[in-house]
């Protein structure tokens, strides 16, 4: 157990839907990272919040937003959805941001699977 | 950050070691290497990362080139529970910490 949640873990909806993923980072961990892994891309960087803020953004469809809350918590919402967009989707934390010398490594949750119809 | 490339895929026997290779020709001096791995149904977990020298924690080492430009996780006792998808990345000095993940190895383990 990574200490890292993420709800639901079964998401099923017809196209041109919305949804929102949630996630609670490890306690205390100020880094929360969004990443998708569908079979034909594999696993990409979505999105990264630090305490709040938005700290760097990926292959992430205009489709697709997230926040990080006052409790650290973080949503990806998907909206419009596509077939394609069907996929895990992955949070991950980690007690800081940037690359320390000093430990930094992110703890992945048990990911959301997103079917869309 | 630099690209790195990793075999498609490896087998090993259970309970002997495993060497997986990654090559990084074009890192620069202040990237890190990092390891993670996903086992079957799970999300990706960290294994072990390093700057120059060669590190050991609980479960790996990792061996650097004096060069930098490769480097090679060391499963000392393969287990079956290590079959898992391998992925090797470089972390630039001004990266956020954002992984960027390539294609891995499989590594699949024999009893």
């Amino acid at each position: 157990d990574s200490g890292v949640t993420q709800t639901p873990k079964h998401l099923i909806t017809a196209t041109g839907q919305r949804v929102t993923l949630r996630c609670s980072p490890r306690s205390g961990d100020l880094s929360v990272y969004w990443y998708q892994q569908s079979l034909d891309q594999g696993l990409q960087f979505l999105i990264q919040y630090y305490n709040g803020e938005e700290r760097a953004k990926g292959n992430i469809l205009e489709r697709f937003s997230a926040q990080q809350f006052p409790d650290l918590h973080s949503e990806l919402n998907l909206s419009s959805l596509e077939l394609g967009d069907s996929a895990l989707y992955f949070c991950a934390s980690s007690p800081r941001t940037g690359v320390l010398s000093s430990y930094n490594e992110q703890f992945f949750g048990p990911g959301t699977r997103l079917t869309v119809l | 950050d630099a690209k790195t490339t990793q075999p498609n895929s490896m087998e090993s026997n259970e309970e002997e070691p495993v060497h997986l290779p990654c090559n990084h020709s074009t890192i620069s001096g202040t990237d890190y290497i990092h390891w993670y791995r996903q086992l079957p149904s799970q999300g990706p977990e960290y294994v072990i990362h390093g700057l120059t020298s060669n590190v050991n924690n609980r479960m790996a080492s990792l061996a650097i080139a004096e060069d930098r430009k490769s480097s090679t996780l060391i499963l000392h006792r393969a287990t079956l529970r290590d079959a898992a998808v391998y992925y090797c990345i470089l972390l630039g000095s001004s990266n956020t910490g954002k992984l960027i993940f390539g294609q891995g190895t499989t590594l699949q383990v024999k009893p």
